[in-house]
């Protein structure tokens, strides 16, 4: 079974800490997503990437960046953590290729909140 | 550019009845797949089921079935013989072309109460 994990499941910070979200997928999948979902809102893409040392924007990149080092872990970082982030951030891995066997694969959610 | 959209914010279904959750979606892309998400309050997103635009048949995945109408943009979910364990979140997703990224477009999400 594809296993996709996150460093946390809840995190409190500050406003102005840096943060570290990390995601972990023990398939050797190309392609790894990271979202943040809020009510009413679904999930919407913050960046992803191809590839190591590859990453493209999303719908909603302001205030985050990313890093993927190596292929198996796609790394979210606040810089400078605000309450309007936030939020539950799910990260997300696929195989290269289209079609039904290439979904998305989540993992369980980091639910982050800013004071 | 690509949208999806559900209109139902909740829905309440009686166990063991059927019911069916919305999904229209807007692109001028002949390729592309639609999916569909159910997350429990635990949080987790489970697939549910694909339904690729080619495809000439309703994708059907169990109780679980797809009414794709490619001319209206609609990819309705169908619950059939609702259980208690199917409340939940419901996200109906569409995958942009691979040559242009093929990422997820997710709509806002139904919650789905199946009442005893």
């Amino acid at each position: 079974d594809v296993k996709v994990t996150q460093s946390s499941r809840y995190l409190v910070k500050r406003t102005g800490e840096k943060v570290f979200l990390e995601c972990v997928q023990d398939m050797d999948h190309e392609n790894m997503f990271w979202y943040r979902q809020d009510p009413g809102l679904g999930l919407r893409l913050i960046y992803f990437s191809y590839d190591v040392k590859m990453k493209e924007k999303g719908d909603i990149p302001e205030g985050y960046s990313v890093s993927r080092e190596k292929k198996e872990r796609f790394s979210l970082i606040l810089e400078s953590a605000s309450t309007n982030q936030t939020s539950m951030y799910l990260c997300a891995s696929s195989p290269m290729g289209a079609g039904r066997t290439y979904e998305q694969y989540f993992g369980p959610g980091t639910r982050l909140t800013v004071t | 550019a690509q949208k999806i959209t559900q209109t139902q914010p909740g829905m309440f279904v009686q166990e063991k009845e059927a019911v069916t959750l919305d999904c229209t979606y807007d692109t001028s892309d002949p390729s592309y797949g639609l999916f569909w998400y159910k997350q429990p309050s635990s949080g987790e997103m489970i697939f549910l089921i694909y339904q690729g635009s080619y495809d000439q048949q309703n994708a059907t995945e169990g109780r679980y079935s797809l009414n794709f109408q490619k001319a209206r943009k609609s990819a309705n979910l169908v619950i059939s013989a609702s259980q208690l364990g199917d409340s939940a979140m419901y996200f109906c997703a569409m995958r942009e072309p691979y040559n242009q990224g093929g990422k997820l477009i997710f709509g806002q999400g139904t919650e789905l109460s199946v009442k005893p």
